[in-house]
């Protein structure tokens, strides 16, 4: 079955950065596109960042452009996002999610159980 | 950016009654985009719904959608105790956006 497990979240200051890692099992990683997405306290979804199947084309938030970077190693099946310049604002559980089919225009199919980022000084 | 607002904020009903969630976009949308997704208290979402009426894997038949346009719908026939939860829209067509959710409540 698929698994999705996230890790890397913690308390960080502003200003600082963090390493968010997704290991994925259960399926073709490589042939699919993956997200981030993150929900901070009490709040909504919020779409972060998405990386192509083969990790050419990468798609970012207005909200974290310049700030954070996803990356993913196919060989490994692992996911990242690397989040520098952390804002307050950036406080939230940040989850992984598979996209449904090979392309960018599909649902989340599969998500991971959250790893929580706390942004403060 | 599209923009996706869902009514009613809150939903108080009863275990076997029936559920009707709004999804307005803010411009009009191809439902093949337009998904459903449940999320429990301390739970990651759970895709219900894709391509505005197509349920995903796993999901009793309770569980409908339908829309086209602007205007978007899911319905739950008969309420179950799991059913209470906090429910999302989210449109994948250009770039992607949630709705704000609809907490489903036992009334």
């Amino acid at each position: 079955q698929v698994q999705l497990v996230e890790s890397g979240g913690g308390v960080v200051q502003p200003g600082r950065s963090l390493r968010l890692s997704c290991a994925a099992s259960g399926f073709t990683f490589s042939n699919s596109a993956m997200h981030w997405v993150r929900q901070a306290p009490g709040k909504g979804l919020e779409w972060v960042s998405v990386i192509s199947y083969d990790g050419s084309n990468t798609y970012y938030a207005d909200s974290v452009k310049g700030r954070f970077t996803i990356s993913r190693d196919n060989s490994k099946n692992m996911l990242h996002l690397q989040m520098n310049s952390l804002r307050a604002e950036d406080t939230a559980v940040y989850y992984c999610a598979k996209g449904y089919g090979g392309g960018y225009r599909g649902p989340f199919d599969h998500w991971g159980q959250g790893t929580l980022v706390t942004v403060s000084s | 950016e599209i923009v996706l607002t869902q009514s009613p904020g809150t939903l108080s009903l009863s275990p076997g009654e029936r559920a009707t969630l709004s999804c307005r976009a803010s411009q009009s949308l191809s439902s093949t985009y337009l998904a459903w997704y449940q999320q429990k208290p301390g739970q990651a979402p759970r895709l219900l719904i894709y391509g505005a009426s197509t349920r995903a894997t796993g999901i009793p038949d309770r569980f409908s959608g339908s829309g086209s346009g602007t205007d978007f719908t899911l319905t739950i026939s008969r309420l179950e105790p799991e059913d209470f939860a906090v429910y999302y829209c989210q449109q994948y067509g250009s770039a992607y956006t949630f709705g704000q959710g609809t907490k489903l409540e036992i009334k």
